[in-house]
């Protein structure tokens, strides 16, 4: 069974930093990774998914993710962030067979923001 | 265009009454998915429609919980008799058919039972 791990539950960066949250998954074949963000109140959005090739992939916000296979990880970056990044941030893996693409999601980071 | 919608957006029941969430997809969406997102956890699964046909309910916690999608567009997800660990938000998403997986989900319906 597909699972996902998010060993960080909070993270504090201070505005203008650079920012790293980890994701670890488990599946038994080329995963589909997901990187989604919740602001409080909110739905979840899509900041940038993985299916194949490049391993570096860009998303919305400036946020970027890099899928390393040999070490089961599909970590998110942002060179430097804003306080209005502040939010939860779920990595989620997806089933590669076409017909139920549901999600396994991990538990989340909730990221902070200090000026 | 309008994104995933769900109605109500908070609801509070007593312990044992039956409540009825509602998830108007995006339309010409064709699969559709409820999580259940317990306080400081991530979404889990509970069922998953293509059209109108339920093809994957295993995530459906106990015989209380049922869902349908008469119609192939609108869903219901229905509790029967609430327990308090049923508090959580419910989020629904839908995806068009080969839509490379990009799920897009609603603001989710925040179920409180007292």
């Amino acid at each position: 069974a597909q699972s996902v791990t998010q060993p960080d539950i909070h993270i504090t960066v201070s505005e203008g930093a650079s920012l790293e949250l980890r994701c670890n998954y488990s599946y038994g074949a080329t995963p589909y990774l997901f990187w989604y963000v919740q602001s409080p109140g909110q739905g979840l959005q899509l900041l940038l998914k993985y299916f194949s090739g490049d391993t570096l992939v860009q998303g919305i916000k400036g946020f970027e993710a890099e899928f390393k296979r040999s070490q089961s990880s599909f970590n998110l970056r942002k060179p430097s962030v804003h306080w209005s990044d502040a939010a939860e941030y779920f990595c989620a893996v997806g089933r590669t067979n076409f017909g139920n693409e549901k999600l396994t999601f991990g538990t989340g980071t909730r990221l902070t923001i200090i000026p | 265009g309008a994104g995933v919608s769900q109605s109500p957006r908070y609801k509070v029941a007593k312990r044992g009454q039956d409540v009825a969430l509602r998830c108007d997809p995006i339309s010409g969406h064709v699969s559709l998915f409820w999580y259940q997102q317990a306080l400081g956890q991530g979404p889990e699964f509970l069922t998953y429609f293509q059209n109108e046909a339920q093809l994957d309910k295993s995530g459906l916690p106990s015989d209380r919980f049922f869902a349908e999608r008469p119609e192939g567009s609108v869903s219901t997800l229905k509790i029967q008799r609430t327990q308090q660990e049923d508090s959580a938000v419910y989020l629904c998403a839908s995806t068009s058919r080969g839509g490379a997986y990009e799920q897009y989900f609603g603001p989710g319906t925040r179920l409180t039972v007292t």
